[in-house]
């Protein structure tokens, strides 16, 4: 089945700096890649997702890059803000499988 | 309108008992999903619902666990002769149509603990 490999576990950037967050899939099969945040004490909430047929997409300070022969995907935040702290988690499905989700990222943005 | 509930938000339970977690998804949405969140741990799969379809149950760590969803809507999730190991946050989520690609909306967990 698919494993989601997720790195860093944690990481702290200064305020107005960038953040990337890396995820590994296993499964060739697989063709979806959200990205979920969750706040502390909050539930998750999708902030953006991507298919295998691009290989970016962007939605404002966010953008998701997908590169499927490396099997790997990666979250970038630009101009981060301390309302960017949170733990933030990748995933990977087929479509008609469940998704995998990596373990996690807990993002600090230091004012 | 209402997002997806989930009752209790804490359940205290001592080691051996049975407990039951249930979720209303958000109204209309066909797909159920519950997962496990351990201390610094991911989002671990249990259970998938979908429509009238079997529910996919690989996810289900030993057969101490099991789900139901009665009508579509309500689930229960019931884990039997409770474990400390099984101390967590579980989390349900749901989403209109069948498959991955739909957006999923959580609940707010319930915290369960196991003494």
């Amino acid at each position: 089945g698919e494993n989601v490999e997720q790195h860093p576990s944690t990481l702290s950037v200064q305020e107005g700096d960038s953040a990337v967050i890396k995820c590994t899939y296993s499964d060739s099969a697989s063709n979806y890649f959200p990205w979920y945040k969750q706040e502390l004490g909050k539930r998750p909430q999708l902030i953006i997702d991507i298919r295998s047929n691009v290989g970016e997409k962007k939605d404002q300070r966010i953008a998701v890059t997908l590169n499927k022969t490396a099997k790997h995907f990666s979250l970038h935040i630009t101009e981060t803000q301390p309302e960017d702290s949170a733990v933030y988690f990748c995933a990977a499905s087929s479509g008609n499988t469940p998704l995998v989700f990596g373990k996690g990222t807990r993002l600090s943005v230091i004012a | 309108g209402a997002g997806v509930s989930q009752s209790p938000s804490n359940k205290v339970t001592e080691k051996g008992k049975d407990v039951e977690l249930r979720c209303d998804p958000i109204s209309g949405h066909t797909a159920l999903y519950w997962y496990r969140q351990s201390l610094g741990q991911g989002l671990e799969f249990l259970i998938y619902f979908q429509g009238n379809s079997a529910p996919d149950k690989s996810g289900l760590p030993s057969d101490r666990f099991s789900a139901e969803r009665t009508g579509g809507s309500v689930s229960t999730l019931t884990i039997q002769r409770t474990q400390q190991e099984d101390s967590a946050v579980y989390l349900c989520a749901s989403s209109s149509g069948q498959g991955a690609f739909n957006e999923q909306f959580f609940g707010p967990g319930t915290r369960l603990t196991v003494l």
